[in-house]
């Protein structure tokens, strides 16, 4: 089946640090990523869609400058959080479905765990 | 109101029961419908798509009402391994694949 990789996993970082999280797809294409964050107990919070070859889109409420999106191929999204603070630390999950196919379901990645000390 | 709601639970399920739940969703016009459950601490996996006829897969059974706009999840022969949180999620028509999601439903068996 699908399958969406992420990494790191973890990351525990002193506060002023960017911190980078790639998300790829393994075995298909995927022109559309999506990143989302989730504090605990709390549901998936869509910040951007990440678009191969153009400008992410950004949710209302997300800084583009603080969380940079670059999606250069069609199995690769990336995720910076620039000069990262501990109200930053969270989980940040990425997610992709087939290119072209529609109502197929998504696949997360396995999620990053950013502490912001 | 939120676009997907749910019951929070827990729903606190005796070894080997039945438990079911469900969810509402607001958009009309959304096209394909689907439960996962997450972990504690881990990413959402796919459980099963939900179809318009229903479906089932093997012990979990979905069901899908578009008049009333819910879709529902039973859960048959519950295991230890079945506590989880359950994510309805829908995904609405011509939202580019942005998904809406509940916030889950979390289900607790014991023993």
């Amino acid at each position: 089946g699908a399958v969406v990789s992420q990494h790191p996993s973890r990351v525990i970082c002193k506060s002023g640090t960017s911190v980078k999280i790639e998300c790829r797809s393994l075995d298909f294409q995927a022109t559309t990523m999506f990143w989302y964050r989730q504090f605990p107990k709390q549901s998936l919070m869509l910040m951007a869609t990440s678009n191969e070859g153009s400008k992410a889109t950004y949710e209302q409420g997300v800084e583009k400058d603080k969380f940079l999106i670059n999606h250069a191929s069609l199995t690769l999204s990336t995720l910076t959080v620039t000069s990262a603070h501990p109200e930053d630390s969270s989980f940040y999950i990425c997610s992709a479905s087939r290119t072209g196919v529609d109502g197929q379901p998504q696949h997360f990645g396995d999620g990053t765990r950013l502490s912001i000390l | 109101r939120k676009e997907v709601e749910q019951d929070p639970g827990p729903f606190n399920v005796p070894e080997g029961a039945t438990v079911a739940f469900n969810c509402t969703y607001s958009n009309s016009a959304s096209q394909s419908f689907f439960w996962y459950r997450q972990d504690c601490r881990k990413e959402p996996k796919l459980l099963m798509s939900v179809y318009s006829s229903g479906n089932e897969d093997g012990r979990f059974t979905a069901q899908l009402n578009r008049a009333s706009q819910y879709i529902s999840l039973l859960i048959r022969d519950s295991k230890l391994s079945d506590s989880a949180t359950y994510l309805c999620v829908v995904l609405p028509t011509d939202s580019w694949g942005k998904l809406q999601f509940g916030a889950g439903t979390q289900v607790v068996v014991t023993p």
